[in-house]
């Protein structure tokens, strides 16, 4: 049963546009999102999170929207760059020590 | 401020041996989770330590067992292993405390390849 889910496999986006990236969950017990991002050989590198009670967090070109009525959240980078290329996961977790839940990921390329 | 070190980086094993892998947590960091990273997929969560004990596991067989010592570094040992057990392994480190946020930082890594 996958919990979090990630539709997109990959996407790509011009230099300077927007890039979207979507994400939906399934358990309505998750209280807190992470955005994690992966180049290849690196582990994932924590991006930006946003807590249950909000509906948006922003740190300066990434902002990530919370919909909990349609448990959906999405990442917004603008504008793109081409060093935000790499493998974007959506997290999720309930409680403060919880483990977390991972989605399949979706790869950004951003092209010139 | 040394991040999260895994040892280590590559590992090629074959069938029924056994394998041990570590990491260091972050500085400040008092927390270990083990992901295992198969191709194409997201990290699956092992088990987390905390306090020298297991305190949550995810979906794994006993095969895969963990230890954290005192100085908050942790073990991840796999006995038996077999093809399936090919992967990523990653080690995240996090502190517990109210101020923290409790967000987990991830090591680069230990592939391991069974043959």
């Amino acid at each position: 049963d996958q919990q979090v889910k990630q539709n997109s496999p990959s996407l790509s986006v011009q230099e300077g546009r927007i890039s979207i990236l979507n994400c939906d969950y399934t358990n309505s017990m998750f209280d807190y999102f992470l955005w994690y991002k992966k180049y290849p050989a690196e582990g994932p590198t924590f991006l930006i999170s946003i807590s249950s009670i909000k509906d948006k967090n922003e740190d300066g070109r990434f902002t990530v929207f919370l919909n909990k009525s349609a448990k959906h959240l999405s990442l917004h980078i603008v504008p793109s760059q081409p060093g935000d290329s790499a493998v974007y996961f959506c997290a999720a977790r309930y409680g403060t020590a919880s483990k977390l839940t991972f989605g399949t990921g979706t790869r950004l390329q951003v092209t010139l | 401020d040394a991040g999260v070190t895994q040892s280590p980086t590559h590992l090629i094993k074959t069938r029924g041996q056994q394998v041990t892998l570590r990491c260091s947590p972050k500085s400040g960091h008092d927390t270990v989770s083990w992901y295992q990273q198969a191709l194409g997929q997201g990290p699956q969560f092992i088990f987390q330590y905390y306090e020298e004990e297991e305190r949550q596991r995810g979906n794994f067989p006993d095969r895969f067992s963990g230890h954290q010592f005192p100085n908050y570094s942790s073990e991840l040992n796999v006995n038996a292993l077999w093809l399936g057990d090919s992967a990523l392994y990653l080690c995240a480190s996090s502190a517990r405390g109210l101020e923290a946020k409790n967000i987990q930082y991830f090591g680069a890594g230990t592939r391991l390849s069974v043959l």
